[in-house]
């Protein structure tokens, strides 16, 4: 595999589910990257791990609970979903977190359900 | 805060048309300026960009220029192919030291033959 892959590209879950979203980088970045992509709206970043340390979490709800092992690793964990984050999950990564123009890559995604 | 304003779309063109998307932006510094591509079923990748004032990206026959003065990025392409079709986005990225990338809402294109 190169570049960076998500699974479940697909999830259907109820409110009451507990489920993860896994994502793996092969670029040896040392940046990984949460966003939320729902219709009609901008990406919102939600949250940012530079050296497996996480470094911005904007104000996302605590039903995501995000988790980084390592640089080539990135979950995110949900839990008592609402059906208003039903969207597109994105993960990205680049190669260092500070300064410049990196660029990020992305995953393909996971297209999230909540029922 | 930082921003980004891309036209809405959806845009729908014939083969070879000209293409414009407009995007303009609100930043405190100097922002580096990206035009990312998602295609169908696809993350988002990179398809040009530029860093300083005056700049031009380009890249598969795109180009974007940095206007300063305007605080504008505009996407264009001569002549569009149906493989064209996808959603562009525009982003900005903070050069402070953040590296936070700050996304339009994306514009659909639909290139027909």
């Amino acid at each position: 595999e190169t570049g960076v892959t998500q699974t479940p590209r697909h999830l259907v879950m109820g409110m009451t589910n507990k489920k993860s979203l896994k994502c793996e980088q092969h670029l040896g970045h040392n940046a990984m990257y949460w966003y939320k992509q729902s219709a009609k709206k901008p990406l919102e970043l939600m949250f940012v791990y530079n050296f497996k340390e996480q470094t911005e979490n904007n104000s996302v709800p605590s039903r995501f609970s995000p988790e980084c092992p390592n640089s080539s690793h990135l979950f995110l964990h949900l839990h008592t979903l609402q059906p208003e984050d039903s969207a597109l999950y994105l993960c990205a990564s680049s190669r260092q977190r500070a300064g410049g123009d990196n660029e990020q890559f992305f995953g393909p995604g996971t297209r999230l359900t909540v029922l | 805060g930082d921003s980004v304003t891309q036209m809405e779309g959806p845009v729908t063109l014939s083969e070879e048309a000209f293409l414009t998307i407009n995007c303009t932006y609100t930043a405190t510094g100097y922002p580096s300026l990206f035009w990312y591509v998602q295609y169908p079923g696809e993350g988002l990748q990179l398809l040009l960009k530029a860093t300083k004032a005056d700049d031009k990206g380009s890249n598969k026959g795109f180009e974007a220029t940095y206007r300063k003065e305007t605080t504008s990025f505009h996407l264009e392409k001569g002549s569009v192919q149906v493989s064209d079709s996808a959603v562009y986005f525009c982003a900005l990225s903070d050069q402070g030291g953040a590296n936070n990338l700050f996304f339009g809402t994306g514009t659909r294109l639909t290139v027909i033959p």
